[in-house]
């Protein structure tokens, strides 16, 4: 089955206890891409990937790593956590980067930074 | 800088009821059109899209066509059932933003259906 898949789908952290998110998909996409979701700020970009080792900021990228050194993975790394992070993140994917090329969604990964 | 406005939820409605979400956007270039659909505790579906003025996009009875000149996306559908509870996102995709694929959201709107 073509999917997406995040782990953990649950994080509970303390702050500055660096975390990693990690990100798969098997449709051998291009692109991939983290989004964070707030209430009333809906959902942001934190970084994207158009390819393997071709990796670029989003409009919220600040406290947030990301790596692409194979095309299937797309880890998120918090290296020092904080509160302000608590958030619903969401991994995603797309089969090249033509504008009009959906997006498949990973569950999501809902994580709270004490 | 380019932007989507939907109606505000959360919208409440009987079974077989119409529905319609508004959607507005602005955008400098020449985009495409998205609605996108939230189940409880999963990620967004690809609900339905439209690439260019006047088309009509349409999947599981929805149904958003295109409107340019009034920079329009609503969705709608006939007779909505239990099982379309859900968050509803309209979203779009510049062109003019180049090879990143990010989408413009609204921020999303909430939709309760009762038996």
């Amino acid at each position: 089955e073509a999917q997406v898949t995040q782990n953990p789908r649950y994080l509970i952290t303390v702050t500055g206890k660096k975390l990693t998110v990690t990100c798969s998909q098997n449709m051998n996409h291009e692109y991939m891409s983290w989004y964070r979701q707030d209430p009333g700020l809906g959902l942001r970009q934190i970084y994207y990937s158009m390819n393997v080792e071709v990796t670029d900021k989003g409009d919220v990228p600040e406290g947030y790593k990301v790596s692409r050194k194979e095309k299937r993975n797309f880890p998120l790394i918090l290296e020092s956590p904080s509160p302000n992070q608590t958030s619903l993140y969401f991994c995603a994917s797309s089969l090249g980067t033509a504008y009009n090329s959906p997006l498949h969604f990973g569950n999501g990964t809902r994580l709270t930074v004490t | 800088g380019d932007s989507v406005t939907q109606m505000e939820g959360p919208v409440t409605l009987s079974e077989e009821a119409f529905l319609t979400i508004n959607c507005t956007y602005t955008a400098t270039g020449y985009p495409s059109l998205f609605w996108y659909v939230q189940y409880p505790g999963e990620g967004l579906q690809l609900l339905l899209k439209a690439t260019k003025a006047d088309d009509k996009g349409s999947n599981k009875g929805f149904e958003a066509t295109y409107r340019k000149e009034t920079t329009s996306f609503h969705l709608e559908k006939g007779s909505v059932q239990v099982s379309d509870s859900a968050v509803y996102f309209c979203a779009l995709s510049d062109r003019l933003a180049g090879n990143n694929r990010k989408l413009i959201w609204g921020l999303g709107t909430s939709l309760a259906v009762n038996p």
